[in-house]
Parts: C-alpha cells; sequence; structure tokens
C-alpha cells in the first residue's frame, strides 16, 4: 500500500530556516499537504502543492515537490518558538489521505 | 464558522469495556473521516462516510468497531469490547466534497484502555 515517510525530530534555532523532508510512494498522489500538530490539537492544514507543480510559496513557508523522487520538503523561514509542533506530511489521489508519522519541530531560544 | 466538534475530549475505560465517540461535522460538509492516531504516529483512516453512506471502511476492525452516521450529519464511532492496544487518539475530520476541499479536524477524543 501508500507509504509515507519523515524523519522523526528536527531542532532549530529561533530566526534559523527550518527544512522538513518527506517521501512518498503513491506515484498516482494528486495533491500532497502538510498539516501542524500542537499539543492536545486536531491537526491544521498549512498548505497543499499540486503534483504538476514544483514549488509553491506563502509567506514564511515554501514546499518544494521533486516528482521523480517523489520527495517533498516544507522550508520555514526565521523560525519562531510558536512554530514548535509535529509537521505532518500526507498524499492524497484527491479522495484517500495517507498521513506520514509526523516531524516534531522543536525551535530553541 | 464553528469548526468539527468531537467529545468526550478524554475517556479512560478498562480493557473489555465499551465506549462511544461523537462527532459533528462543520455545517454543509458532505463527507467524513474517522482516523486513529496512536502516539508517535500518523493518523490512519478508520472509516470514510459520504452523507451517510459508507465510502471506505476498509481498515476499520469490525469485530469490535463500529461506525454510523444517522441522516448525513452527526456520527458515532463506538469500541465494544475495548483491548488495550485501542488506546489512541481518535480524529474526525470532514470535507465539503469527496474529491475537492480542504480536510478539517476536531481536537480529537483521546482514549487510554487500561
Amino acid at each position: 500500500g501508500e507509504d509515507v515517510e519523515q524523519s522523526l525530530f528536527l531542532s532549530v534555532r529561533e530566526g534559523d530556516s527550518s527544512v522538513i523532508n518527506c517521501t512518498y510512494t503513491d506515484s498516482s498522489s494528486t495533491y500532497l499537504y502538510w498539516y501542524k500538530q500542537e499539543p492536545g490539537a486536531g491537526l491544521q492544514l498549512l498548505t497543499y502543492i499540486f503534483s504538476n507543480m514544483d514549488m509553491k510559496q506563502d509567506q514564511r513557508l515554501t514546499v518544494l515537490l521533486n516528482k521523480k523522487d517523489k520527495h517533498l520538503s516544507l522550508r520555514i523561514a526565521d523560525t519562531q518558538t510558536g512554530d514548535s509542533a509535529i509537521y505532518f506530511c500526507a498524499e492524497s489521489d484527491g479522495q484517500n489521505f495517507v498521513f506520514g508519522p509526523g516531524t516534531r519541530l522543536s525551535v530553541l531560544p | 464558522e464553528a469548526g468539527v466538534a468531537q467529545s468526550p475530549r478524554y475517556k479512560i475505560i478498562e480493557k473489555r469495556q465499551s465506549v462511544a465517540f461523537w462527532c459533528n461535522p462543520i455545517s454543509g460538509h458532505a463527507t467524513l473521516y474517522w482516523y486513529q492516531q496512536i502516539l508517535g504516529q500518523g493518523p490512519k483512516l478508520l472509516i470514510q462516510f459520504q452523507n451517510n453512506g459508507v465510502v471506505d471502511d476498509s481498515q476499520l476492525p469490525k469485530d469490535r468497531f463500529s461506525a454510523e452516521r444517522l441522516k448525513g450529519v452527526d456520527s458515532t464511532l463506538k469500541i465494544q469490547p475495548a483491548k488495550l492496544e485501542d488506546s489512541a487518539v481518535y480524529l474526525c475530520a470532514s470535507r465539503l466534497g469527496t474529491n475537492t476541499g480542504e480536510l478539517f479536524f476536531g481536537e480529537g477524543s483521546r482514549l487510554t484502555v487500561l
């Protein structure tokens, strides 16, 4: 079946850039998503990219997609303490969603 | 706009007991999902409804889990009897359409089975 993988932990210093990486296996993925989960809360959509795009930028967030390698990344510029959370990568064929295990981002002052 | 509502937020039961979780999706959202999120893992789909019909329940352990969405609005997920490995957060999500629209999540119901 489809699989999505992510590194589990990332620590950065406040003000630095964070890069969270994700790989997926489903070649029929139409959409790729990044969700953020804060403690005790549900998942919140941060951004998404269509599979026919290479890059999408939204304020401090930049998503890069390498469809050939099935690799997705999320760059957060000027990372703040409020960005500390778990970030989930997800792929979808339009109807079904498959989530990765999440990357816990810790932002050090 | 009100978000996806879930209750209870927390539940502690002993193994072999039963438990039920409730979800009220965003008004007008036709598609409703139940996910199981075990600590340290991503959400895994249990069941997907389109209005009051089941679209996908292939990963629902039907010997102990059941879910319904009467009248195509609220949904209930039941576990009977519970096992230790059912300890997880149960997330409900809704979406406007079947293939389009953002997936909105509730805050989840955390189940601890002792």
